[in-house]
């Protein structure tokens, strides 16, 4: 079983300019959530979709970061314009919402984002 | 609100001695407990969990946790780690089903644990 990909894995951008990550889920898999993950803090749910539709997008600073998940398989997640404080590890991750294994996530290897 | 606090940013110990690395967490409601691990440039990955049942709980790489609903903990111990383990360990929380944050996963800071030969 092919597990979470995720690209680019690395990103380096300037402060003020636009960058898009992709997730593809493990087939099968309904949840698909994006977490931030800053360096010495463990990872911060951003967003998570049920199929194409959000279900939890409280954190996800909406004035500069969007999500789309159109056809209810891969995702890309968009930061416009990027900030400093914006250098993290994104991580996507793809759950079969299963309750008998506590609704199990599996992640990807993440994309690291340098803003400069 | 739920939190967890992790209460060891880093653990050095010597190849073949025990290890443990604390975990506590904070909920109004009744949890799914998780440990992850993540290798150097890697996602993470499950180690070990707590649904119900057995309070202790255990890996397959000798790892194991116990939960304890009266100190509201989980701490993870391996009582002879190898240099392999050598990794960042995360302690996450979720709601059962039911919960208003059921599968969505608050993790702690992170405990770097190295191994030194």
């Amino acid at each position: 079983e092919a597990g979470v990909a995720q690209s680019p894995r690395y990103k380096i951008i300037e402060k003020r300019q636009s960058v898009a990550f992709w997730c593809n889920p493990i087939s099968g898999h309904a949840t698909l959530y994006w977490y931030q993950q800053i360096l010495g803090q463990g990872p911060k749910l951003l967003i998570q979709f049920q199929n194409n539709g959000v279900v939890d997008d409280s954190q996800l600073p909406k004035d500069r970061f969007s999500a789309e998940r159109l056809k209810g398989v891969d995702s890309t997640l968009k930061i416009q314009p990027a900030k400093l404080e914006d250098s993290a590890v994104y991580l996507c991750a793809s759950s079969f919402r299963r309750r008998a294994d506590g609704d199990e996530q599996f992640f990807g290897p993440g994309t690291r984002l340098t803003v400069l | 609100a739920q939190s967890v606090t992790q209460l060891d940013s880093q653990v050095p110990v010597f190849e073949e001695a025990p290890v443990e690395l604390r975990c506590n967490y904070s909920s109004s409601v009744s949890v799914y407990l998780f440990w992850y691990v993540q290798y150097p440039n890697q996602g993470l990955q499950l180690l070990l969990k707590y649904l119900s049942g057995s309070t202790l709980v255990e890996s397959i790489n000798g790892f194991e946790a116990e939960f304890n609903k009266s100190q509201t903990s989980f701490h993870l111990r391996k009582p002879s780690v190898h240099i392999s383990d050598t990794a960042e360990y995360f302690c996450a929380v979720s709601d059962r089903p039911g919960g208003t944050s059921y599968g969505k996963l608050t993790f702690g800071q992170g405990t770097i644990l190295t191994v030194h030969p």
